[in-house]
């Protein structure tokens, strides 16, 4: 398995503002995946990461809004750039299993929960 | 388009009582399938996993899921609910990428 830090674990932001979230694993990885979650609704991928390349995003997401870097094989940020409410969302990263890509395992954050005033 | 399909937004059941958290998933090919869970400001954890190694997976906390492929389900059971079972559950599988349910919200009443 895979140790797993986010923060901020939680932030109350003012529109047209920006907030970056961490997400260190405790172990090498490949790629790291970021997703959101609305409230009361299911998890949708925005991008995944790996390092040394740019992210890859997800049809309806775009870098201008989410960027992301990933500067080695343990750590990565996802920005939330100039806010509105409706970005107000838990914001979780994951990575896959490091010890075997091939069980297409992910193991999760705790999650950014962000609300936007 | 490849998805997975939870019925029931919301489970209610008793201490005790038998659990069963449904799941359909469409793919032309039996894809990898996943029960996560979510406890109230946490973020996933994983229950089980499905690779088709065996068809009933146990998993984590006593709860169990039976791959069936005629039905295209996944369903999730627990014999008997603990107070500490009340979570958001997701189905997920993957293929390309992981793909999540919408998710059933698991209330267990002493």
């Amino acid at each position: 398995s895979a140790v797993i830090s986010q923060k901020p674990s939680r932030d109350i932001c003012q529109r047209g503002t920006s907030l970056t979230i961490q997400c260190q694993v405790d172990s090498q990885v490949t790629m790291m995946f970021w997703y959101r979650q609305q409230p009361g609704q299911s998890l949708t991928l925005i991008a995944t990461a790996n390092q040394g390349s740019e992210a890859t995003y997800e049809s309806g997401f775009v870098i201008d809004k989410f960027p992301i870097s990933r500067p080695n094989l343990t750590f990565s940020t996802l920005t939330v750039s100039n806010m509105s409410p409706e970005d107000s969302s838990i914001y979780l990263c994951s990575v896959e299993d490091p010890t075997d890509r091939a069980k297409n395992i992910q193991y999760f954050g705790a999650g950014t929960r962000l609300s936007v005033l | 388009a490849q998805s997975v399909t939870q019925l029931g937004s919301h489970v209610s059941v008793s201490e005790g009582a038998l659990v069963l958290l449904r799941c359909n998933y469409s793919s032309s090919v039996p894809p990898y399938l996943f029960w996560y869970v979510q406890y109230p400001n946490q973020g996933l954890q994983l229950l089980l996993k499905y690779t088709s190694a065996a068809t009933l997976v146990k998993g984590i906390n006593g709860f169990e899921a039976e791959f069936k492929k005629s039905e295209t389900s996944f369903h999730l059971t627990k014999p008997s609910a603990h107070m500490s079972d009340a979570a958001e559950y997701f189905c997920a599988h993957v293929t390309d990428k992981l793909i999540f349910g919408t998710g059933t919200r698991l209330q267990v009443f002493p």
